[in-house]
């Protein structure tokens, strides 16, 4: 059984700051890592991946995130946010049999 | 082309109706997935297909009714459905089990049952 852990259900940051959004995971297999982000009354978008190899990736609109297998982590970040950003965003985990068990989400809230 | 298209965006129905929602991918991909999501809520998978056949039911009432015509369309069939039904249901398409793991999400159907 697989399941992910999302500690921040909300997180309110001013335009242009950095922000990092928390994802943890628990697995007993081989895992792939993904953070989807959606907008208010739209469907999900990918944003980034980890399949495997290099644990930095880096995805749409700037935002990336980093593999950490020791800490069993997959943290999403992006140097200077925009109000566009704001936004609910899922990380999910998948093994094999390709599906997606998501975590709760955190509500990404820029203001001005 | 990593569109999924979902019909209609909003549906309004009474508890004895009947009614569909329609699903197309046009990227080649052999699994699809039926998902239901709540307010504030991440999404919950109902159905799996996968090369056209249903591999995984999560345990969803029979009032949902998921039939797959061809690779590329996913329906899900909805009759004398309760208020707690209303949601956002969501499809998503993806190569293949084994193939590719990442998802692609149509949209979404705002359902309310009144």
């Amino acid at each position: 059984a697989q399941s992910v852990t999302q500690l921040d259900s909300q997180v309110p940051v001013f335009e242009e700051a950095p922000v990092e959004l928390r994802c943890n995971y628990s697995s007993s297999v081989s895992v792939y890592l993904f953070w989807y982000v959606q907008y208010p009354n739209q469907g999900l978008q990918l944003l980034l991946k980890y399949l495997s190899g290099s644990t930095l990736v880096k995805g749409i609109n700037g935002f990336e995130a980093e593999f950490n297998k020791s800490q069993t982590s997959f943290h999403l970040r992006k140097p200077s946010v925009h109000i566009s950003d704001t936004a609910e965003y899922f990380c999910a985990v998948s093994d094999r049999s390709s599906t997606l068990t998501f975590g709760k989400g955190t509500m990404l809230l820029v203001s001005p | 082309d990593t569109e999924v298209t979902q019909t209609p965006k909003h549906l309004v129905m009474g508890m004895t109706n009947k009614k569909s929602l329609k699903c197309e991918q046009h990227m080649g991909h052999r699994a699809m997935y039926w998902y239901k999501q709540k307010a504030k809520k991440p999404p919950e998978l109902m159905f799996v297909y996968s090369y056209e056949k249903l591999s995984i039911n999560e345990s969803v009432p029979s009032r949902f009714s998921p039939e797959c015509p061809n690779s590329s369309l996913l329906n899900l069939h909805l009759h004398a459905l309760q208020p707690e039904d209303s949601a956002l249901y969501l499809c998503a398409s993806s190569q293949g089990p084994g193939l590719s793991h990442e998802q692609y999400f149509g949209p979404g159907t705002r359902l309310t049952v009144t």
